[in-house]
């Protein structure tokens, strides 16, 4: 069975940083891209990054280029994301998800970040 | 960037009558390889989002199949065919032509 575990979030004050996990298990982690979506409270989703086989490629919205990096464990089944300069727009639920192609064909049950002094 | 506008935003439905929900997009989203790039999601109540559709007109593996996609281009359509109380949710589709990946802003299905 597909098991994707998101970890990581919490309570950080502007400017701060978090580093989200996703563990991966019940498949063969190495041969799927992934990638991290959130949903800020009570709104739609949003994708944030896209990460291929080996962690050579990556690709992100722009609203978190620069402050966001995406990187995974291949060793570890593990998925991360590196959060730099949080803001308060920030605040969501973050989810991993394993890609298929073009679809997002498994999700974790996410974690939440809120962003706040 | 490609922006996905969903609609009807709110949708009630009669158990077992039908429900259509449409997706449009700013550009197309047919790959060169001949398919459509639109993907269905539906996150119920309280849980992660689902997969349902992908390349417009096929379900995922255990979708029923009251569920139907169809469309090219740039309009998509969501349908099912007789409404279950277990399909109420929010309904996203999504296009993976080109990042930035998009969302459409969701379509919540609820029961009369």
């Amino acid at each position: 069975e597909v098991q994707l575990v998101e970890s990581g979030g919490g309570l950080v004050q502007p400017g701060g940083s978090l580093r989200l996990s996703c563990a991966a298990s019940g498949f063969i982690f190495s041969d799927h891209w992934m990638t991290w979506v959130r949903q800020a409270p009570g709104k739609g989703l949003e994708w944030l990054a896209n990460i291929n086989t080996d962690g050579s490629q990556t690709y992100y919205v722009d609203s978190v280029k620069g402050r966001f990096a995406i990187s995974r464990d291949n060793s570890k089944n593990s998925l991360f994301l590196q959060m730099d300069g949080l803001r308060a727009e920030d605040t969501a639920l973050y989810f991993c998800a394993r890609i298929d192609a073009v679809s997002f064909n498994y999700w974790g049950q996410g974690t939440l970040v809120t962003v706040s002094s | 960037d490609i922006v996905m506008t969903q609609s009807p935003l709110s949708l009630p439905v009669t158990p077992g009558e039908p429900a259509s929900i449409s997706c449009r997009s700013s550009q197309s989203l047919l790959h060169s390889d001949g398919y459509n790039y639109l993907g269905w999601y539906l996150q119920k109540p309280g849980q992660s989002p689902q997969f349902l559709m992908y390349l417009s007109s096929n379900r995922a593996s255990g979708v029923p199949d009251r569920f139907s996609g169809s469309g090219s281009g740039t309009d998509f359509t969501l349908k099912i065919s007789r409404v279950e109380a277990e399909d109420v949710g929010v309904y996203y589709c999504m296009q993976a032509l080109q990042t930035p990946i998009t969302f459409g802003q969701g379509t919540r299905l609820e029961i009369k």
